[in-house]
């Protein structure tokens, strides 16, 4: 069974750097059939895509977002990293990972770290 | 830029039917797969539904959706308050990457 486990702070100053970390168990990320995404929701509101990365290097950002994002694999960890660049408090939001898998799916989710912009 | 246009709100009794329908703007969903997704609010989105009308393991067949033209629909059958929850739909859209609809807020009365 495929899990993900977030880690990261829950409190990052304006202007500096959002950083979290989500290891992959039961799977490799190494594993060419799927990519490794990051999504967020501001508290009461909908679902926002941030990027992805496939093993072979390709990564993809959200249009609004690509400018701050940086999405990157630790092999030798088997984990999936997320590097947000000069956060505001637009930037404060659940923020999850999740597998896309051969179906097209985001399917499993880590459970969601909460991170507060906040001086 | 496409946007998916779900209800905010929809309710049910345990028991009877409800639908969800999601609409697009400016893109098919005809020609795209749709996804769609459950979030009990503060937890993490739990996949209901892939390729449009697709089940995963362990999602009861009370949970079907379909899709026509410009939009799709997701429909749960005997309603259990264990349904209440938020709803989204989802789908890949070339150069803006995976886009969600605002999401429906399911109330078992």
């Amino acid at each position: 069974q495929v899990q993900l486990q977030q880690s990261g702070p829950g409190l990052v100053k304006p202007s500096q750097t959002l950083s979290l970390a989500c290891a992959v168990s039961g799977a490799s990320v190494s594993s060419g059939i799927y990519s490794w995404n990051w999504i967020r929701q501001p508290a009461g509101r909908g679902l926002e895509w941030i990027g992805r990365i496939h093993p072979s290097g390709s990564v993809d950002y959200s249009p609004s977002l690509k400018d701050r994002v940086t999405i990157s694999l630790d092999t030798s960890k088997n984990q999936v990293s997320l590097n947000l660049t000069s956060v505001t408090a637009a930037d404060t939001a659940l923020y999850f990972c999740a597998r896309w898998w051969v179906v097209g799916a985001f399917d499993p989710w880590g459970q969601g770290t909460l991170v507060t912009v906040s001086s | 830029q496409p946007v998916l246009t779900q209800p905010p709100s929809a309710s049910g009794a345990p028991g009877q039917g409800v639908t969800i329908s999601c609409s697009a703007s400016n893109s098919n969903i005809g020609s795209t797969s749709v996804n769609w997704y459950q979030q009990v609010p503060g937890t993490a989105p739990r996949l209901l539904i892939y390729s449009s009308n697709q089940r995963p393991s362990g999602v009861p067949d009370r949970f079907s959706a379909s899709k026509s033209g410009s939009s799709a629909s997701l429909a749960i059958r005997g309603l259990q308050s264990e349904d209440e929850a938020d709803y989204y739909c989802a789908i890949w859209v070339g150069g803006l990457g995976v886009v969600f609809g605002a999401g429906t807020k399911l109330t078992v009365l």
